[in-house]
């Protein structure tokens, strides 16, 4: 099993809709959580960090679930400039050493 | 402030050779991640580098090294290329391990 999955889609959907992905993990000591944004051939960007009470921005909210080891990303109202890859990171650490580990990516396409 | 930046944005190399990156991390930042990065998939994280240490490193072989410099700027350097390590290699800084990562454009590198 691979440390952090994601459906790697692609999703599509029309503009206005509600979409939602999730990222599973396997290693129960995994401390912080992000969702980062790629667009084609460029760096990835920070979205948002996921806190444990769960968090939102704007039209974006994420979500925790150490129970069942998964994060959640929920996009409200898409638009077409949310086109993109979606990227979830789960660090875990130890005495101080973060690793990263990073999901495939799950492609978003939101059409007129 | 001026953000992650990375030299240079292209290279290619024949295998065998030598290749060093360069990655200047942003204001106030004093930890360095390189990642590797293929076509559709995630980054794979390469080593973490905090305070000129080594703090984390990846399942990437040795000849795969590099440094921090005391201006928290970083080096990944491969020896001995092979066809296989041609992807695009990004670095990202962050306040310290475990906290919000923001990426530089990438070095994409193709190996003959």
């Amino acid at each position: 099993r691979k440390e952090v999955e994601q459906d790697p889609g692609p999703f599509n959907v029309p503009e206005g809709a509600t979409v939602a992905f999730n990222c599973t993990y396997s290693n129960s000591a995994s401390q912080s959580f992000f969702w980062y944004r790629q667009d084609c051939r460029k760096e990835p960007k920070l979205l948002m960090s996921v806190y444990s009470s769960g968090n939102e921005d704007g039209r974006f909210t994420a979500q925790l679930n150490r129970a069942s080891q998964y994060i959640s990303l929920l996009i409200r109202d898409s638009k077409l400039s949310d086109s993109a890859t979606y990227l979830c990171v789960v660090n875990k650490g130890a005495g101080g050493s973060y690793i990263p580990t990073f999901g495939r990516g799950t492609s978003l396409i939101v059409h007129p | 402030e001026t953000g992650v930046t990375q030299s240079p944005t292209h290279l290619i190399k024949t295998r065998g050779q030598q290749v060093t990156l360069r990655c200047s991390s942003q204001s106030g930042h004093n930890t360095v991640s390189w990642y590797q990065q293929a076509l559709g998939q995630g980054p794979q994280f390469i080593f973490q580098y905090y305070r000129e240490e080594e703090n984390g490193r990846g399942n990437f072989p040795p000849r795969f090294s590099g440094l921090q410099f005391p201006n928290y700027s970083s080096e990944l350097n491969v020896n001995a290329l092979e066809l296989d390590d041609s992807a695009l290699y990004l670095c990202a800084s962050s306040e310290d391990p475990g906290h919000e990562q923001y990426f530089g454009p990438g070095t994409r590198l193709t190996v003959t």
